[in-house]
């Protein structure tokens, strides 16, 4: 559980608020993962990061926007969310794209 | 990535064995068979992966049959805290996509 940590646990902001999600990771791995629990709904993948490098963006509004300074660090910088972005916010890591990925434990994040 | 079935949901009394199904007909020569779990709210936790052989660590064992159209997960003595959706996935790693779909709900009761 200490291989990915992700901070804070728990966010409640309002649709006008900036907020950033962090996500840290002490496996030395390459790639970095943001992925999106919904309620009832099934993960879905929102970012990759290989290398430091954006590989993906799977069709996610400008509201979030990830970076990757280095390979151990990952945020979401969050702007104008909607209610409907309320969710659990993933942060997972793998030695390449193609390895198992670990996960943290999850932001959980309200939008008011 | 290849689809799989798995029950919506299955108990197990505590210390017994807890072996749960999945159907993955359509896995492809290159596709890992991986299970993963989620304890209700918290990120999911990885178990265990095999491409054809049998495997086993310190949580479970991977049993996969020979045409690899299906496998079974078996925690060997369940505990409560193995109360969690599992969800069994494949996956070839090449287009970074691990898929969840909705997993099993194993409840571990006394």
């Amino acid at each position: 559980e200490t291989g990915v940590t992700q901070t804070p646990r728990h966010l409640v902001m309002g649709m006008t608020n900036k907020k950033s999600l962090k996500c840290e990771q002490h496996l030395g791995h390459n790639a970095m993962y943001w992925y999106k629990q919904s309620a009832k709904k099934p993960l879905e993948l929102m970012f990759v990061y290989n290398f430091k490098e954006q590989t993906e963006n799977n069709s996610v509004p400008s509201r979030f926007s990830p970076e990757c300074p280095n390979s151990s660090h990952l945020f979401l910088h969050l702007h104008t969310l909607q209610p409907e972005d309320s969710a659990l916010y993933l942060c997972a890591s793998s030695q390449v794209p193609t390895d198992t990925q670990y996960f943290g434990p999850g932001t959980r994040l309200t939008v008011l | 990535d290849a689809k799989t079935t798995q029950p919506t949901s299955m108990d197990c009394a505590e210390g017994r064995a807890a072996n749960l199904p999945c159907n993955h007909s359509t896995i492809s020569g290159n596709e890992y068979v991986y299970w993963y779990r989620q304890i209700h709210s918290q990120g999911p936790q990885y178990i265990i992966h095999g491409l054809k052989n049998n495997e086993t660590n310190e949580m479970a064992s991977l049993i996969i049959t020979e045409d690899r159209k299906s496998s079974t997960l078996i925690l060997p003595h369940a505990t409560l805290r193995d109360t969690a959706v599992y969800y069994c996935i494949v996956f070839t790693g090449g287009g970074n996509k691990l898929t969840f779909g909705t997993g099993t709900q194993l409840k571990v009761e006394l």
